[in-house]
């Protein structure tokens, strides 16, 4: 069953604007991790946050986390061409912690 | 270098001709996993390993194996390819594999066409 839902799809923005992109899951989760991938490459590991943070940062990115609402968010500040990529979160669920759920994936283009 | 290589990275076979995709991680990690992308569904876990000797099914397992004999290997077989396994996989490996907080390094994929 797909636990991670991003929002949007698909995100086409200019270079040097903020992208914002969004992942709503269903259950209880140890920590929900965010990927980037280039077209039809492996995926490369961003960020990791535990259930018990609330935002974390790493260079231009910055996750938040709402677990009571069940829901995260990747902000890519100061966007640059080579940011084009599917984005995707991945929770690990309480129940099941073994797997990796991964979401759909949002598809982000940046235009120069 | 850190990784985790995949063999062979593209593959066209035909219906019913066994095969295996081949997955090796330099890391010493325990946990690897094999996953599935297709268009729309995101990447689905197949099979995932704790250890050596300890495998499990993931979310769509049917018409796969696996098998991890030894910590570094853990190959893909698929008895009898069809149509429907048609799909970009990947092989991940992470040093745990538990809710303790761990992040997964992926294979460069392997892209299967099933005639």
């Amino acid at each position: 069953s797909q636990q991670g839902e991003e929002d949007p799809q698909a995100l086409s923005i200019q270079e040097g604007e903020n992208a914002t992109m969004n992942c709503s899951y269903k259950t209880s989760i140890n920590n929900l991790q965010w990927y980037r991938q280039n077209s039809g490459r492996g995926l490369v590991h961003l960020i990791l946050i535990r259930s018990n943070e609330r935002e974390k940062h790493s260079g231009r990115l910055r996750v938040t986390l709402d677990t009571s609402k069940k829901s995260s968010s990747l902000l890519i500040t100061a966007s640059r061409a080579a940011d084009t990529a599917s984005y995707f979160c991945a929770t690990r669920p309480i129940q099941g912690a073994q797997k990796l759920v991964f979401g759909q994936g949002t598809r982000l283009t940046i235009n120069p | 270098e850190a990784q985790v290589t995949q063999n062979p990275r593209y593959l066209i076979t035909v219906t019913g001709k066994k095969l295996t995709v081949t997955c090796s991680q330099n890391m010493n990690h325990e946990y690897m996993s094999w996953y599935r992308q297709d268009p729309g569904l995101g990447l689905r876990q197949i099979y995932y390993s704790m250890n050596v000797e300890a495998t499990d099914k993931g979310d769509v397992p049917e018409g796969y194996k696996v098998s991890r004999k030894e910590k570094r290997n853990f190959p893909l077989i698929l008895e009898s390819p069809s149509p429907n396994q048609t799909s970009l996989y990947f092989c991940a490996s992470s040093l745990l594999g538990g809710g303790g907080g761990d992040t997964q390094y992926f294979g460069p994929g392997t892209r299967l066409t099933v005639l």
